[in-house]
């Protein structure tokens, strides 16, 4: 039962173009959303969040999108850089004070080319 | 700031054998999770506790897997006996107030565990 989708497993972009991934969930209880970033042989990094009172939240060169209708969410980074080369997982959660699981996608892997 | 400590990062071991994963959440943190990732199944949450104490324990595969935590700095993850297919990536995770998105769940660097 996979509540949380990331269709692209991975993505291949050029230096100083926009990478867009892409992340589909299920359940439209879920109320937070966050996007991880994983290096090898590391732990994920939190990178950003949006809560479901909004339908933006920018930081930088990343920005993510929450369209709750269709129940999905995109990150932008613009420009990519090569440090940006990593696993991208995006999680959900409900956050309602009786429910701190995160789900998470099964990631996306982003190689940026110089 | 000290983050998230896991020991040991790599352990190989037979099956059957006990394993011990253990985990020192950054200090202030009231919530602590174990998380495991394979090929197959991602990444998925195993237990969280809250000052701990279980909170969910859903995640857990079977009676194989046993968590703790003793006291606010330490948690321990154990698999008793290990079979071949626990092998995978574990993980440790920490945060002030649960999964709250300001608040982030901050995650060690894991422990790579191979059962022969």
């Amino acid at each position: 039962d996979q509540q949380v989708k990331q269709n692209s497993p991975s993505l291949s972009v050029q230096e100083g173009r926009i990478s867009i991934l892409n992340c589909d969930y299920t359940n439209s209880m879920f109320d937070y959303f966050l996007w991880y970033k994983k290096y090898p042989a590391e732990g994920p990094t939190f990178l950003i969040s949006i809560s479901s009172i909004k339908d933006k939240n920018e930081d930088g060169r990343f920005t993510v999108f929450l369209n709750k209708s269709a129940k999905h969410l995109s990150l932008h980074i613009v420009p990519s850089q090569p440090g940006d080369s990593a696993v991208y997982f995006c999680a959900v959660t409900r956050g309602d004070g009786n429910d701190y699981k995160l789900s998470f996608g099964a990631g996306t892997t982003v190689t940026v080319r110089a | 700031d000290a983050g998230v400590i896991q020991s040991p990062r790599h352990e190989v071991t037979e099956m059957g054998q006990e394993v011990t994963l253990r985990c020192k959440p950054i200090s202030g943190h009231d919530y602590l999770f174990w998380y495991r990732q394979t090929m197959m199944r991602g990444l998925e949450l195993l237990i969280y506790f809250n000052n701990n104490v279980p909170i969910d324990d859903s995640g857990m595969p079977e009676d194989r897997f046993s968590a703790k935590m003793p006291n606010a700095s330490f948690s321990t993850l154990k698999i008793q006996p290990s079979e071949p297919r626990d092998s995978a990536v574990y993980f440790c995770a920490s945060s002030p107030r649960g999964a709250d998105s300001n608040q982030p769940q901050h995650f060690g660097d894991g422990t790579r565990l191979s059962i022969l």
